[in-house]
């Protein structure tokens, strides 16, 4: 069964401190990699997907890049606002499987 | 257009209880998931409809879970004599495409489900 691991699960920066997360996968075949945003109390949003090694996205503050076995999220310049925990998942055929995600604070 | 819309948002029951469980996916999405989050846990899957098929229940959790889809739109989890260990967050899901599908799944805002 295909595996998603995060690291690290929690992370604490100060405004302006850049950091990336992590996610590292097996998955036989990569359908897509998914990066959702949650907010507490709310369901995950949609931030990028991936599909193939070598690809990258951004969004404002936010860069995903992905290898054949592990996707990074940077972020540049975070504000207080960024705070949240981002779940990383992979596709399989009909579901998605998430990993438990890192839960980001950003002081001020 | 308006997203995918779940309730309630909250629903408190008491241990042996049924419950029922709404989701309305976003207009024109064929394909709907059931996940659960749980304190400490990652999403899990829970059952995959197209249109009003489900191909896949295989997360359902006991015999105790069971949903439908009606019109190829709203559906209902329904939990059948409740247990503590259902307490958890129901979070449903819809996707345009159809089976085999890339394109993005997105999220309602769940149901927050405590069981006494």
């Amino acid at each position: 069964e295909d595996q998603v691991t995060q690291s690290p699960e929690a992370l604490r920066l100060q405004e302006g401190e850049s950091s990336s997360l992590n996610c590292s996968y097996t998955v036989s075949g990569l359908r897509g990699l998914f990066w959702y945003r949650q907010d507490p109390g709310k369901g995950p949003e949609f931030l990028f997907t991936l599909y193939s090694a070598g690809e990258e996205k951004e969004k404002e503050r936010l860069k995903a890049t992905l290898t054949k076995k592990e996707s990074f999220l940077h972020i540049t310049a975070p504000k207080p606002e960024d705070s949240a925990t981002y779940l990383c998942a992979v596709q399989e055929p009909e579901r998605l499987v998430f990993g438990k995600g890192t839960k980001l604070t950003v002081n001020p | 257009g308006a997203g995918v819309s779940q309730s309630p948002s909250n629903k408190v029951t008491e241990k042996g209880k049924d419950v029922e469980l709404r989701c309305d996916p976003i207009s024109g999405h064929t394909a709907l998931y059931w996940y659960r989050q749980s304190l400490g846990q990652g999403l899990e899957f829970l059952i995959y409809f197209q249109g009003n098929s489900a191909p896949d229940k295989s997360g359902l959790p006991s015999d105790r879970f069971s949903a439908e889809r009606t019109g190829g739109s709203v559906s209902t989890l329904t939990i059948q004599r409740t247990q503590q260990e259902d307490s958890a967050v129901y979070l449903c899901a819809s996707r345009f495409g159809g089976r085999g599908g890339r394109d993005t799944q997105y999220f309602g805002p769940g149901t927050r489900l405590t069981v006494l």
